[in-house]
């Protein structure tokens, strides 16, 4: 069956830098345009990045443009979220999802991401 | 990139209906019918109830359903159940990955 499996996240002081995996399973990996959607402690969905099916498009959230870069390894069949510069309202719940032309069938379980000193 | 505008929150009784509003503008829900609707229950992953304005992924209750008015789409639930407790966001998409995506402020629906 699908999975998506996220990991990577936990805690990082300001400015620090930190790398996100999604290992995914079950699915043609390489078929999917993928992208990670964030959620700080009580709040709601933000999407972050999105990555064509080779990875040679990639487009950010004006929020985090410049300081992520989204990637994938088709060969892993592993998406990657590299985050620098990391500042204390990226604290948040991170999601890797697979796109099905504008909405997502399945999510990972998300991984916790905080960012503090 | 501005969020969708949602109710912050909806309640009813199980049986009745309520609906939730996602107020765009005509470059995100207005202007494509690519709106999508997820359900969130606490420390849970979301999972889409309705795609594409009105279509539901099989699985989903027949009591979710999806529609559309200008620039505000919307999501009913009629028949409320227990387990419709949750928080709910809209999503839209402008037809390319290339301008990203929107997601709506969240509505938490409380069955009374």
């Amino acid at each position: 069956q699908v999975q998506l499996v996220e990991s990577g996240g936990g805690v990082v002081q300001p400015g620090g830098s930190l790398r996100l995996s999604c290992a995914a399973s079950g699915f043609t990996f390489s078929t999917y345009i993928m992208y990670w959607v964030r959620q700080a402690p009580g709040k709601g969905l933000e999407w972050v990045a999105v990555i064509s099916y080779d990875g040679s498009n990639k487009y950010y959230a004006d929020s985090v443009k410049g300081r992520i870069t989204i990637s994938r390894d088709n060969s892993k069949d592993t998406l990657y979220l590299q985050m620098n510069s990391l500042r204390t309202e990226d604290t948040a719940v991170y999601y890797c999802a697979r796109d099905l032309s504008g909405w997502s069938d399945y999510w990972g379980q998300g991984t916790l991401v905080t960012v503090s000193s | 990139q501005s969020a969708l505008t949602q109710p912050r929150s909806v309640s009813g009784s199980p049986g009745q209906s309520v609906t939730i509003s996602c107020t765009g503008t005509s470059s995100d829900t207005g202007g494509y019918n690519f709106v999508s609707w997820y359900q969130q229950h606490p420390g849970k992953a979301p999972k889409v109830m309705i795609y594409d304005v009105t279509k539901r992924p099989s699985g989903v209750p027949e009591r979710f359903s999806g529609s559309k008015s200008g620039n505000t789409a919307s999501l009913t639930i009629s028949g409320l159940q227990a387990e419709d407790e949750a928080d709910y966001y809209c999503c839209s998409y402008a037809g390319s990955f290339t301008f990203g995506y929107v997601f709506g402020t969240g509505t938490k629906v409380t069955v009374l």
